[in-house]
């Protein structure tokens, strides 16, 4: 059974960092690109990053570029997002997602059950 | 960006009827997906590809549609089927999401 564990979300201060892992199993993870998504409280869904399972590229939305960093540690089936200089509309649960594939069309096949972030001060 | 517009923002169903959500890409897309949010729970990967359905998915529904519209349809509304739908575009990056469409049950 594929599982995807969050953990590290909290109360931050604006302009503060804080960083999210995933745990994965139930799969060979290294065969798979990884993602966070995030949704504000009561809002839609947002893509926020996304990594290919060597690790060799990442890609981001304009509204956290430069200021988050998806990695990941093959070893230890972890997937990380460090997020810096958090901002009020950073507030949101943040999910760790898979891609079924490496290639286009890209969409999510598993989600974790999500990790709250509060950037308030 | 390609901007995705989810239509209706919110409805409610009866059990038994046919139920149509729609979503419109600002520019041509090659694939649509959904995903299924009920209250309180992680989201579903509901349809991918435009039209196949994911494991556990109930056959009642289905997904359509090309280029910049595309929709999902419940042929029998069921009390379960209660939740939000998001579209979502994976043609090109940045990936996007519609605003939801929030389905009730009468």
């Amino acid at each position: 059974e594929v599982q995807l564990v969050e953990t590290g979300g909290g109360l931050v201060q604006p302009g503060r960092s804080l960083k999210l892992s995933c745990v994965a199993s139930g799969f060979t993870f290294n065969n798979y690109w990884m993602s966070w998504t995030r949704q504000a409280p009561g809002k839609g869904l947002e893509w926020v990053a996304s990594i290919t399972n060597s690790g060799g590229s990442t890609y981001y939305p304009d509204s956290v570029k430069g200021r988050f960093t998806i990695s990941r540690d093959n070893a230890q089936n972890t997937l990380y997002l460090q997020m810096n200089s958090l901002r009020s509309e950073d507030t949101a649960t943040y999910y760790c997602t898979r891609y079924p594939r490496r290639m286009a069309p890209y969409y999510f096949d598993y989600w974790g059950q999500g990790v709250m972030v509060t950037v308030s001060s | 960006e390609i901007v995705l517009t989810q239509s209706p923002t919110t409805m409610a169903a009866s059990p038994g009827e046919k139920v149509t959500l729609t979503c419109r890409a600002s520019s041509s897309v090659s694939y649509m997906h959904w995903y299924q949010q009920r209250s309180g729970t992680s989201p579903k990967l509901w349809i991918y590809e435009t039209s196949k359905l994911a494991s556990g998915v109930p056959n009642r529904f289905s997904g359509s549609g090309s280029g910049t519209s595309y929709s999902l349809t419940i042929n029998s509304m069921e009390t379960e089927d209660a939740a939000t739908y998001y579209c979502q575009q994976g043609s090109s990056y940045p990936l996007t999401f519609g605003s939801g469409t929030k389905l009730e049950i009468k």
